[in-house]
């Protein structure tokens, strides 16, 4: 059975820092792995990563890849208090269809 | 503008009660999957549809049934035998490597 799982499940900071999140995975025929970050509803897009050791970076936000240690890592750095969200990791396996098989998230709270 | 409708937004029910939850795209994508989210547990699979007139079951597929009779469209029922419905549904389309969701519908079983 497909497993992912993020770590940590929550993490609380001021505005300004620096976090880390973790997705480490287990997943037959693995195709790619994809952050998504929800606020109040539906999960929005941040990126997909299919190979290793390349970084995907959008403003304050980057993401690596690592296909042998089979783990991803999501960077934020200078947080805002809009960065306050849960972020999913997911990962595609099987058919060309992706099935998904997403971790349990973690829940980023910034303070002002 | 292109994407996944869902309706309703919330929906009460009483236990017992069958209730079907509405998604509709109108992005032309064959793939669609439905999505259940509890607190702390992330999103699992309920059911996927890789092309019209064919389903897979996902990892909780028990007391929910699906239909997909028209590219658009892939209802979700939730039935009685579903032991705790309670929870925030959301459907997605896949194309090209990205997963697009709908707003979600969250059903309160009373």
């Amino acid at each position: 059975e497909d497993k992912v799982v993020q770590s940590p499940l929550s993490l609380v900071v001021h505005e300004g820092d620096t976090v880390t999140l973790n997705c480490s995975y287990e997943v037959t025929n693995f195709r790619s792995l994809l952050w998504y970050k929800q606020e109040k509803k539906a999960p929005t897009f941040l990126f997909m990563l299919t190979s290793s050791g390349i970084e995907k970076k959008s403003g304050r936000l980057s993401s690596i890849l690592d296909k042998k240690e089979l783990f991803s890592i999501l960077n934020i750095t200078a947080t805002q208090t809009g960065d306050s969200a849960v972020y999913l990791c997911a990962v595609v396996g099987g058919t060309s269809y992706g099935k998904l098989t997403f971790g349990q998230g973690t829940i980023l709270t910034v303070h002002p | 503008d292109g994407g996944i409708t869902q309706s309703p937004k919330y929906l009460f029910r009483k236990e017992g009660q069958n209730v079907t939850l509405s998604c509709e795209q109108n992005l032309n994508h064959d793939a669609m999957y439905w999505y259940r989210q509890d607190p702390g547990q992330g999103l699992r699979l309920i059911y996927y549809s890789q092309i019209v007139n064919d389903f897979q079951k996902g990892d909780i597929a028990e007391g929910y049934s699906v239909s997909r009779e028209k590219k658009e469209s892939f209802p979700l029922t939730v039935t009685s035998a579903q032991k705790n419905p309670t929870a925030f549904y959301l459907c997605a389309s896949w194309i090209s490597g990205e997963l697009f969701f709908g707003e979600g519908s969250r059903l309160t079983v009373l």
